[in-house]
Parts: structure tokens; sequence; C-alpha cells
């Protein structure tokens, strides 16, 4: 059973400062890895995607990396802003089906 | 509009009762999802459909029955309503063609439930 882990479970940097949020899963079989954001109130919302093949993903601020060998992956949020606070998501979707199983997430806060 | 809708939004009720929660979409996605969020915890899923007659248990089905009405509709019912069922209800929709394989799920806002 694939096993998601994310720590710290809370974090507190100012604004400006890079954010560096860890996921580790216990089973390297895995499809692809996903970061979601999820804000109170509302659903869970895709930030990044990378595929099994792949070892990093970028949009904006947002860089993920993926080390399929170590089960670990990390998403690197640049000069924080207070909007970017919110609880961030890891996902891994298994190599025979498209089940999701999820980290219990980072709750970020950016203080202006 | 949202393309991935939940109703209701929030919801108390008492132990023993029946509760409908529904999700609806409009991204025309063949798969959709249920799953439940509690403190400390990741979302787990309770049940799946891949289509309107595909319909397949997740992790924590115990408890839980879904209702595929429709491409577009998909319902989660619980039986007989106890405490350890309050938590965070999400709905999620997926195409892993129109994804181009990556199969991204898009959630609902949540349907937040209270069983005393």
């Amino acid at each position: 059973k694939q096993e998601v882990t994310q720590i710290p479970a809370a974090l507190s940097v100012p604004e400006g400062e890079n954010l560096v949020l860890n996921c580790s899963f216990t089973d390297s079989a895995i499809y692809n890895l996903q970061w979601f954001r999820q804000d109170p109130g509302k659903g869970l919302t895709s930030l990044l995607l990378i595929q099994s093949s792949q070892r990093e993903q970028t949009s904006g601020r947002l860089n993920a990396s993926l080390d399929k060998s170590s089960g670990r992956s990390t998403l690197y949020i640049a000069a924080s802003q207070p909007g970017d606070s919110a609880t961030y998501l890891c996902a891994v979707s298994p190599s025979d089906d498209y089940k999701l199983s999820f980290g219990a997430g980072t709750t970020v806060t950016v203080r202006a | 509009d949202a393309d991935v809708t939940q109703t209701p939004r929030n919801r108390i009720t008492k132990t023993g009762k029946r509760i409908m929660l529904e999700c609806s979409q409009t991204k025309g996605h063949d798969r959709m999802y249920w799953y439940r969020q509690d403190p400390g915890l990741g979302l787990r899923l309770i049940y799946y459909s891949f289509d309107v007659k595909d319909i397949n248990k997740g992790e924590i089905s115990d408890g839980y029955s879904v209702s595929r009405q429709a491409q577009a509709k998909f319902s989660l019912s619980l039986e007989s309503a106890i405490p350890n069922q309050t938590a965070l209800y999400f709905c999620a929709t997926s195409d892993l063609f129109a994804s181009g394989g990556t199969d991204t799920q898009y959630f609902g806002p949540g349907t937040r439930l209270t069983v005393l």
C-alpha cells in the first residue's frame, strides 16, 4: 500500500522567502506525481504534474522535482507572497491504475 | 460557473439518518471520484467510476454507496450516518484522453458533513 508523507505539517515564513515543501512516498512504481493547492472553502487546484519519466516541472514561481528512486518530491515556491498561504498536497498515482494516494499536506502561512 | 459543483456545501445531520451528497460536472469527463478528508490525514478514495456502467470501491467504501445517474452526475449516499463519518467530502473528475494521458483530476469545492 502506497504511503505518502509530507513534512512539515505546517510552515510559516516571511514574505519574500523561498518555500521548500517535501513529499515522500514508499512505493517508487508510480505513474505520476501531482502537487495540489487547497484553499479553505474551495476545492483542490492542480499546480504541477510530473510524469514518472520526468525529473522536474516548472510553472512560474513554482518548480517541482521528482526522484523516483529515493521516493521523494520537492515543491519550490520562489519569492513567497501572502497569496501563497494555503495547504499544499502531494499525490501519487500508481502504475497500474489512476487512483491517487494523497499526503496529509503542508499548511503554509506567508507573513506580510 | 464552476465546472464541478457539489450540493449541499454544508450539512449537519443526526446519527442513523440517510444522507445523499451530489456532484455534477460540465467538463464532459468520463471519470468521477468521491474522496473524504479528515484533519491530519490526506484525502482517501471512497468510490470511483470510469463511466456510467463502471463503479468501483475505493480504499474506504464501507458505510457508503454511490450512484452514477449520468455521465455528469455522481452521488454519494450514507445509508445510516455515524459520527465518524464527519468529514469534508470532495468530488473530482478526470479524462484520461482529454488530459493527454496525465488523467489530471479536477475537484469540486467540497461538502462539509457533520454527523451528531
